[in-house]
């Protein structure tokens, strides 16, 4: 159990362009979920809270326009880069948990992206 | 903020030897993740510890939640070449910011055969 899926798994965009991530618990409802980003051999960086039916809490020095995150059900939340730049690339990993086991959070397998 | 300081960032070791990887902070969690990540793949959870002295054990993995609630440690016996990959704790923090986890800076651990 606690499976969380995400898509896609690769992306390459170019300039410019928005891309859409989404997230997904597969076996178990979250209402709140997390994004997360990661450089190449570094931890992970907590870039914003994912509520469902409300607003995206995000962390101090996220750009909330750029990185715009919807919780449209109780086993969904998307991640969408908006305009997105080469400097965006990076790995972008979301985790969920399970009812009231809040820290006990499932991580997806990550997308990476790649902006050209 | 609550800061996790993890250490060593690296270590390679030969099959066979033990290790322990350390997180320390001066802050108290509610909760204590560790986490196995290989290259490309979210992280994998291996165990959560919540209560202060608590020690838990999945086979050659021995994790431990300081008295306090403000460290942690895991050692692995006998390390074996498929125990290589990213470690990562996490402190699960209480209050406002409940739920949301402050990662250390992660332990890339090599076992060469």
């Amino acid at each position: 159990g606690a499976v969380v899926s995400q898509h896609p798994s690769r992306v390459i965009c170019k300039s410019g362009t928005s891309v859409k991530i989404e997230c997904r618990s597969l076996d178990f409802q979250a209402t709140t979920m997390f994004w997360y980003r990661q450089f190449p051999k570094q931890s992970l960086m907590l870039m914003a809270t994912s509520n469902e039916g409300s607003k995206a809490t995000y962390e101090q020095g996220v750009e909330k326009d750029k990185f715009l995150i919807n919780h449209a059900s109780l086993t969904l939340s998307t991640l969408t880069v908006t305009s997105a730049h080469p400097e965006d690339s990076s790995f972008y990993i979301c985790s969920a948990a399970p009812g009231s086991r809040v820290h006990e959070q499932y991580f997806g397998p990550g997308t990476r992206l790649t902006v050209t | 903020t609550q800061l996790l300081e993890q250490s060593p960032q690296f270590l390679s070791i030969q099959e066979g030897e033990n290790l322990t990887v350390y997180c320390n902070s001066s802050s108290v969690f509610s909760s204590l993740q560790w986490y196995r990540q290989e290259p490309g793949e979210g992280p994998v959870l291996l165990v959560t510890v919540v209560t202060g002295g608590e020690v838990k054990k999945l086979k050659r993995l021995t994790f431990q939640f300081g008295d306090a609630r403000k460290d942690s440690s895991l050692h692995i016996t006998a390390a074996q070449p498929g125990d290589t990959g990213l470690y990562l704790c996490a402190g699960g923090a209480g209050g406002t910011s409940y739920g949301k986890l402050t990662f250390g800076q992660g332990t890339i651990l090599t076992v060469h055969p």
